[in-house]
């Protein structure tokens, strides 16, 4: 089955460190994103690449980067420098301009 | 003023009811539109697409996109207690290199039986 796929489900980050979110799909999309939601915020968009090797900054993307070395996968890093890591974030990609995303399931990332 | 409203609710309805959620938008560059639910720490599910004024079906679910009036809207008939969860809206420009989509904050509904 076509799909995204987010890993892991749920992690739990110290501070000061690192971690990387992982996003994989397997629709052939050329464009995918990252999204952050928080209660009573929607969707906030961190990072998104229209095409391997190219990615733009969203809304929020201090303390975050990515890269997008191949067309199906677009990892999610979560700085030290983030200053609110604590959120649910999601994953989509889409074909293109104008056409409909299609989301995973989400990562909740819990800093302890 | 926000791109994109949405009220967030809570909508509470009874089972059987028919549902109305809307989204307004400020910005005419928009044409295409999407709405999507999203049950509690899931990803949204995308319900409905469309791009043009005018009303589309999909069994109890219709979108309805108004853009004279900068408005969309999303009716679900005979609602059940499965249609319990945040529905979003969503939409993106129609030209240039601007792949961004963007949301309202959602609106959360519950069905009771």
């Amino acid at each position: 089955d076509g799909g995204i796929t987010q890993s892991p489900k749920y992690l739990f980050r110290k501070e000061g460190q690192n971690v990387t979110l992982s996003c994989e799909q397997n629709l052939n999309h050329d464009a995918m994103y990252w999204y952050r939601q928080d209660p009573g915020q929607g969707l906030r968009l961190i990072y998104y690449s229209q095409i391997v090797n190219d990615f733009q900054k969203g809304d929020i993307a201090e303390g975050y980067s990515v890269s997008r070395e191949k067309k199906e996968s677009f990892p999610l890093t979560v700085t030290s420098a983030q200053k609110n890591p604590t959120a649910f974030y999601l994953c989509a990609s889409n074909r293109g301009l104008g056409t409909e995303a299609f989301f995973g399931q989400g990562t909740r990332l819990t800093v302890v | 003023q926000k791109e994109v409203e949405q009220d967030p609710g809570p909508l509470s309805v009874p089972e059987g009811a028919i549902v109305s959620l809307n989204c307004t938008y400020s910005n005419s560059a928009f044409q295409y539109f999407m709405w999507y639910r999203q049950y509690s720490r899931k990803g949204p599910e995308l319900l409905m697409y469309t791009y043009s004024s005018g009303n589309k079906e999909d069994g109890r679910f219709t979108a309805q996109v108004d853009k004279s009036s900068k408005y969309i809207s999303l009716f679900i008939r005979d609602s059940q207690p499965s249609d319990s969860a945040t529905y979003l809206c969503a939409m993106s420009y129609s030209g240039g290199s601007n792949y961004k989509l963007t949301f309202g904050k959602g609106t959360l509904l519950t069905v009771n039986p």
